[in-house]
């Protein structure tokens, strides 16, 4: 089982820049969830999917970003446009079913210069 | 208002001794709580977790107790080992949006040899 696979590992760019983070679920797990962590704010939960539907976006800062989940392999978290207190590492998880344990990526570490 | 409190920051014990990592928590409606340890440069991963039903749970090395009065959590891990050594997250969700689980900021666990 590869496991959660995000992409890219390290992202550096100018502010006002569009970014796109990458998230690739485990085979067949129903859930996939979005997180920032911070030092400010710690590990916060921004959207979350069941079945490629977004269910709970409340975590969510603002309309600067959005998050798809276009099939069952992949999902998108979209930043435009970028800002400096966008910098933290986005962490994307994914499980079987809602009650089951996340299984997290290594995550990306966003700075936006 | 941060719901999942973790009051220590870091913890060192010798190895071989008993480890005891704390949370609290405020949201009475929580009911399922998980801990995740994460080491530099990766994303959580899975540990043990608890429902509100019981009050200890065992894995192992590992026990999580729970005491719903107090609305206190405790993670044992015995013997410590220096491979312990990370970040430790508690985690609590409910049962009606058991996807939205809220983290804790993290205790920083070194074990030394």
């Amino acid at each position: 089982d590869a496991g959660v696979i995000q992409s890219p590992r390290h992202e550096v760019t100018e502010m006002g820049q569009e970014v796109t983070l990458r998230c690739k679920p485990i085979s067949g797990h129903d859930y996939l969830f979005w997180y920032r962590q911070t030092m400010m704010r710690g590990l916060e939960l921004l959207i979350y999917f069941n079945n490629n539907v977004p269910i709970d976006d409340s975590g969510m800062p603002e309309d600067r970003f959005s998050a798809k989940m276009p099939n069952a392999s992949f999902s998108t978290l979209k930043i435009q446009p970028s800002e400096p207190r966008d910098s933290a590492v986005y962490f994307c998880a994914s499980s079987l079913t809602r009650d089951q344990p996340q299984h997290f990526g290594d995550g990306t570490r966003l700075s936006i210069l | 208002d941060q719901q999942v409190k973790q009051n220590s920051p870091s913890l060192s014990v010798q190895e071989g001794r008993i480890s005891i990592l704390n949370c609290d928590y405020t949201n009475s409606m929580f009911d399922y709580f998980l801990w995740y340890k994460k080491y530099p440069a990766e994303g959580p991963t899975f540990l043990i977790s608890i429902s509100s039903i019981k009050d200890k749970n065992e894995d192992g090395r590992f026990t999580v107790f729970l005491n719903k009065s107090a609305k206190h959590l405790s993670l044992h891990i015995v013997p410590s080992q220096p491979g312990d050594s990370a970040v430790y997250f508690c985690a609590a969700s409910t049962n009606t949006n058991a996807g939205k689980s809220t983290f804790g900021d993290g205790t920083t666990l070194t074990v030394k040899p």
